[in-house]
């Protein structure tokens, strides 16, 4: 496609359960970024894919976070037992690679969790 | 720790004024620094960005930023906004040299009044 997209735009879920958040990369993009953006706040980096490399988590808040990378296409982000305060808006970027190239972000999915 | 300090949470200007968003960084060496634009329900998009070389850079719609270094600075400027500007605003710079990981301000949100 013309750029990165992300589905569901809009997720509502209750305490407790799980979601999936999904991210359609530019195509031909290598480099992979999950961002997360709560309520007033700026961009908190998650995670990184850059090819086959072994991704950089760094920036995952607990282990109820987890991110997969199918090649150099789909990324999903799971969110386990979810939190009140994971609610925020979940952006992915991708670029062509690593190393200064700039990354282009997809409109996010907003996540709600009651 | 490397990090991006956007000072004014909102600003309202009259359509037609000037603008200037302001921008401070923190960082060890002479940084590569970048701002952003959020549309409402859009993803973010690159204003423009300061790599070396001329201290003025010149960006899409109209935006201008000045790389101050000893003011620490990178304020975002516009001669006459337009009601269409209204959005959030983002400074953002690598998390380090050479660094893909982008470390974002809280953002500044801008209000447009006719």
């Amino acid at each position: 496609g013309a750029g990165v997209s992300q589905s569901p735009s809009n997720k509502v879920t209750e305490k407790g359960k799980d979601v999936e958040l999904r991210c359609d990369p530019i195509s031909g993009h290598t480099a992979l970024y999950w961002y997360r953006q709560r309520l007033g706040q700026g961009l908190e980096f998650l995670i990184y894919f850059q090819g086959n490399s072994a991704p950089d988590k760094s920036g995952l808040p607990s282990d109820r976070f987890s991110a997969e990378r199918t090649g150099e296409s789909v990324s999903t982000l799971t969110i386990q037992r979810t939190q009140q305060e994971d609610s925020a808006v979940y952006l992915c970027a991708s670029s062509l690679s690593s190393g200064g190239t700039l990354p282009f972000f997809g409109p996010g999915t907003r996540l709600t969790v009651l | 720790a490397q990090s991006v300090t956007q000072p004014d949470i909102h600003i309202t200007v009259s359509e037609g004024a000037s603008l200037e968003l302001r921008c401070n960084y923190s960082y060890g060496a002479t940084p590569y620094l970048f701002w952003y634009v959020q549309s409402p329900g859009q993803g973010l998009q690159l204003l423009l960005k300061y790599f070396s070389g001329d201290t003025l850079v010149q960006g899409i719609k109209g935006f201008e930023a000045e790389f101050k270094r000893s003011q620490s600075s990178f304020n975002l400027r516009k001669p006459s906004v337009h009601w269409s500007d209204a959005a959030e605003y983002f400074c953002a710079a690598p998390d380090n040299f050479g660094n893909e990981k982008l470390t974002f301000g809280t953002g500044t949100r801008l209000t447009i009044i006719p």
